[in-house]
């Protein structure tokens, strides 16, 4: 069955960085686009960043660009996000999603791992 | 610019059904669009992609009592034989090139 375990996750403070990585088992990995998708406590699902199959396509929501970077790593079956220059809004519940149907909607969800931004 | 508009709350009663609405903006009647539930203290769970012509696509294990239809710019979650398990918060999600969007979320209270 599909899995999506991400880790990672912690505090950090206003400034600095983190990675988090997220094993993916289950399923043919380099098939499939990967998205990050985070939840701040209290409110509600922010897309982040996805990433085509092959690594070629990269988008970022502007709330992240230039401080985040996707990447993945199709021999290891894992995807991963850069996350530097963390700001306190960034403190969110983040979950790495397969996405079905050519890469649109997000089929299966990982458990979430939580970051923390604060001083 | 693409957005999806939910209703904040919804509630129904136990065993009865409940109809969840995601509506596009204008210019975007033509998009599909997937349902996620959210269970309270735990991650997302995808239910459904659901086509502009109301066909849909249930996930892995999800029960056919989760069905799905569209009318327009809107997309519907029907919900029947309401079991308490199903309150939890219901979000319908669309892309567009370069941009995945996510509605603000409907909170399901079933009494």
């Amino acid at each position: 069955q599909v899995q999506l375990v991400e880790s990672g996750g912690g505090l950090v403070k206003p400034g600095g960085s983190l990675r988090l990585s997220c094993a993916a088992s289950g399923f043919t990995f380099s098939d499939y686009y990967m998205s990050w998708i985070r939840q701040a406590p209290g409110k509600g699902l922010e897309w982040v960043s996805y990433i085509s199959s092959s690594g070629s396509t990269i988008y970022y929501a502007d709330s992240v660009k230039g401080r985040f970077t996707i990447s993945r790593d199709n021999a290891k079956n894992s995807l991963y996000l850069q996350m530097n220059s963390l700001r306190v809004e960034d403190t969110a519940v983040y979950y790495c999603t397969r996405a079905g149907g050519s890469g649109y909607y997000l089929d299966y969800w990982g458990q979430g791992t939580l970051v923390t931004v604060s001083s | 610019q693409l957005v999806l508009t939910q209703s904040p709350s919804a509630s129904a009663s136990l065993g009865a059904s409940v109809k969840l609405t995601c509506t596009l903006t204008s210019g975007h009647s033509s998009f599909a669009i997937a349902w996620h539930q959210q269970q309270p203290e735990k991650g997302p769970r995808y239910l459904m992609k659901l086509n502009s012509d109301g066909s849909h696509s249930r996930g892995d294990g999800i029960p056919d009592r989760f069905s799905g239809s569209s009318s327009g710019a809107e997309r519907y979650l029907t919900i029947s034989s309401l079991q308490s398990e199903d309150e939890a918060d219901y979000y319908c999600q669309t892309w567009g090139t370069g941009i995945r969007v996510f509605g603000g979320g409907t909170k399901l209270t079933v009494l």
